[in-house]
């Protein structure tokens, strides 16, 4: 139980293209949505948190207007990266929770973005 | 001080030894401790979760709480070459709300 599918897995596109990352749990329904990035050989940053049908709450320092986050139901959310440049190049990371903070978060399998 | 601090490693153990990681917290009022193991180039994948102060066992994977001395620990017996990873230790703080706080993660190796 407990599965997170994260898509797609890779993606390279050119700077300035807005790229769009789609967070499913599978098979419970997610009350919380994490999104974190991760740089190599560095722990998680938690960018952001979501709560099914309102606004996500941005941690300091991520820009709300450059990474959307849309929490439109129970079992999807979704990470948009606008007009990405080359720094926005890293490994994302969604996670979901059922119930309270007291449980745990399951991770999806991870987007690998690349920006050329 | 870190909020949540774990030996930087790496850690080498021989295959079939006992793997020891250890991870401090600071927020006292915290209640809920997790351990995912992350191989290289791919996401975190829970292994134990652990709420009370003692053991908690599963299979090869032992978790210890001690709330008292804000410490928690994941031993793994029997080492396999399939556990080399990077181990991360998760805290839901109480000042935290929602959020969970990582350590910095172990790097474990196990050597045939």
């Amino acid at each position: 139980g407990a599965v997170v599918s994260q898509h797609p897995s890779r993606v390279i596109c050119k700077s300035g293209t807005s790229v769009k990352i789609e967070c499913r749990s599978l098979d419970f329904q997610a009350t919380t949505m994490f999104w974190y990035r991760q740089f190599p050989k560095q722990s998680l940053m938690l960018m952001a948190t979501s709560n099914e049908g309102s606004k996500a709450t941005y941690e300091q320092g991520v820009e709300k207007d450059k990474f959307l986050i849309n929490h439109a139901s129970l079992t999807l959310s979704t990470l948009t990266v606008t007009s990405a440049h080359p720094e926005d190049s890293s490994f994302y990371i969604c996670s979901a929770r059922l119930g309270p903070s007291s449980q745990p978060q399951h991770f999806g399998d991870g987007t690998r973005l690349s920006i050329l | 001080q870190k909020e949540v601090e774990q030996n930087s490693g790496p850690l080498s153990v021989p295959e079939g030894a006992i793997a020891s990681l250890n991870c401090t917290y600071s927020d006292r009022g915290s209640q809920s401790f997790f351990w995912y193991r992350q191989y290289s180039g791919k996401s975190p994948e829970l292994i134990m979760s652990i709420y009370s102060n003692g053991d908690k066992e599963d299979g090869r994977f032992t978790a210890q709480l001690n709330k008292a001395s804000q410490y928690v620990s994941l031993l793994i017996r029997d080492s396999q070459p399939s556990d080399s990873a990077t181990y991360l230790c998760a805290v839901n703080q109480e000042t935290s709300g929602s959020r969970l706080t990582f350590g910095e993660g172990t790097q474990l190796t196990v050597n045939p």
